[in-house]
């Protein structure tokens, strides 16, 4: 089947170390995405990507790190730098519809940093 | 960035009742999506509805892009519709770049 997967679902850390959440497609879509969000509240952009090799930041990508060696993986690393790592990630991922775009979401990764 | 205001930011409803929802952005834009986040924080796509209506079973929706909202309308609500639905942008005259999300609506429907 044809979608978002991202991996793990459920993630607990210490303080201080670091962490990486996967995100792979199989869709065949250029640009991808990954977004924070807290409890109660919306969607915060980290980063995004529109082509291999090359990424722009989002809202709130301090802490964070991102890779995008192949389209359909855009791995995202949260740092020991990052404040308040705990949260709810999502990788998304844009399909061409003409000359706009529509967005796609995985699952989400949950991350607990005790 | 565009502005992107949703209203209202929390909504409550007996089963069986009709809502509207809506969504407002300060600028032109040629794309405008409607999801729903379930309990379980899965986000599903509802509507992709630059402009004109939309309908799909109980939901539709209507972007009126030259006055810069959108509204989706929930008929017949059942307790399975609950939960956050936020409207999105993208960046004016970007295909592949960001969209700009509304805060959501709160949507609780009670049996």
């Amino acid at each position: 089947d044809g979608g978002i997967t991202q991996s793990p679902k459920y993630l607990f850390r210490k303080e201080g170390q670091n962490v990486t959440l996967s995100c792979e497609q199989n869709l065949n879509h250029d640009a991808m995405y990954w977004y924070r969000q807290d409890p109660g509240q919306g969607l915060r952009l980290i980063y995004y990507s529109q082509i291999v090799n090359d990424f722009q930041k989002g809202d709130i990508a301090e802490g964070y790190s991102v890779s995008r060696e192949k389209k359909e993986s855009f791995p995202l690393t949260v740092t020991s730098a990052q404040k308040n790592p705990t949260a709810f990630y999502l990788c998304a991922s844009i399909r061409r519809t003409g000359s706009a775009g529509e967005l796609f979401f995985g699952e989400g990764s949950r991350l607990t940093v005790l | 960035g565009i502005q992107v205001e949703q209203s209202p930011p929390d909504l409550i409803l007996q089963e069986g009742a009709n809502s509207t929802l809506r969504c407002n952005f300060s600028d032109s834009v040629n794309n405008l999506q409607w999801f729903h986040q379930n309990p379980w924080g899965q986000l599903i796509n509802l509507f992709y509805i630059p402009s004109g209506t939309k309908q799909n079973g109980r939901l539709s929706a209507t972007t009126v892009a030259t006055e810069r909202y959108s509204l989706l309308y929930i008929s017949s609500s059942q307790t399975t519709d609950s939960g956050v639905y936020f409207c999105a942008v993208p960046s004016r005259g970007s295909t592949l770049g960001r969209l700009y999300f509304g805060r959501g609506t709160q949507l609780t429907v009670w049996p």
